[in-house]
C-alpha cells in the first residue's frame, strides 16, 4: 500500500475556476513535503516544499497547506489556466522520498 | 544551460535484449538518481549516486545496473530486458541530499519491451 495517497485521481475544471487537490500520508518520521507539477511527456518540476513547522506555502497561483497532526496536505490552484493542465504529485520525505501516484488535472476552456 | 538531459527519448526492445540509458547534467550536482514511473503508481527509485564513482540501490534495483564514471553522467543499464521493465524512466539530480535540496528531473525515456 502506498504511504502517500492522492485524491482525486483525476479532475476536470473550467478555465478560471479554483480547485483543491488532496494528499494524505502515513510515512513517519516526517522531514518535508513537496508538490510537483508534471506536464505530459515531461519530468516533474517542483512547485513548493514545506517542512514540519510550515502550515502554508505559496508559489503564484499555487498554495500548499500542511497539517502535520492529521498528516494531510492540499494544493489549491486559483483562477486556473489552460496551462495548469498537468499531473500534480505529492512527495513526502521521511528517511527516503515517497511519491504519490498524482492527480491528473484537465482545465477546459 | 541544458539542465538534465536523457537519451534516448523512446526505445523499443525485444525480451532479452540489452540497452543503456544515458543521463547528463550540467549543474555540477553531486547526487543523481534513476526512477521509473508506471501508470497508477508513484515514481520509484531504482538506483542513485552520491558522487562520482559511487552507486547505491534504491527501492526497485533488480534487473538494472548503473555506473557513474563521470560526475556529470549517470548510466542505467538493462542487461536482459523483460516486459515488466516497460515503463517511463526519469533521471534526476540534486546539489545535495534530496531531503534538503531540490531535485531536477530530465524529460524521461519511454521504454517498451515486447
Amino acid at each position: 500500500k502506498n504511504q502517500v495517497e492522492q485524491s482525486p485521481q483525476s479532475l476536470i475544471i473550467l478555465e478560471g475556476k479554483n480547485c483543491t487537490l488532496q494528499c494524505n500520508y502515513t510515512v513517519s518520521p516526517f522531514s518535508n513535503l513537496r508538490w510537483y507539477k508534471q506536464d505530459t511527456g515531461r519530468g516533474p518540476v517542483s512547485l513548493t516544499i514545506m517542512t514540519f513547522s510550515e502550515n502554508t506555502k505559496s508559489n503564484g497561483r499555487y498554495t500548499a497547506t500542511l497539517d502535520a497532526d492529521t498528516k494531510q496536505s492540499s494544493l489549491h490552484i486559483t483562477a486556473s489556466q489552460l496551462s495548469d493542465s498537468a499531473s500534480y504529485i505529492c512527495v513526502v520525505s521521511a528517511g527516503d522520498m515517497r511519491f504519490g501516484a498524482g492527480t491528473r488535472l484537465t482545465v477546459k476552456p | 544551460n541544458a539542465g538534465v538531459t536523457q537519451t534516448p527519448k523512446f526505445r523499443v526492445l525485444k525480451t532479452g535484449q540489452s540497452m543503456t540509458l544515458l543521463c547528463a547534467q550540467d549543474m555540477n550536482h553531486e547526487y543523481m538518481y534513476w526512477y521509473r514511473q508506471d501508470p497508477g503508481m508513484g515514481l520509484r527509485l531504482i538506483h542513485y549516486s552520491v558522487g562520482e564513482g559511487t552507486t547505491a540501490k534504491g527501492e526497485v534495483p533488480d534487473g538494472y545496473n548503473v555506473s557513474r564514471l563521470k560526475k556529470q553522467n549517470f548510466l542505467l543499464g538493462l542487461e536482459s530486458a523483460a516486459p515488466s521493465q516497460t515503463s517511463v524512466y526519469f533521471c534526476a539530480s540534486s546539489y545535495g541530499g534530496p531531503y534538503s535540496y531540490e531535485q531536477y528531473f530530465g524529460p524521461g525515456t519511454r521504454l517498451t519491451v515486447t
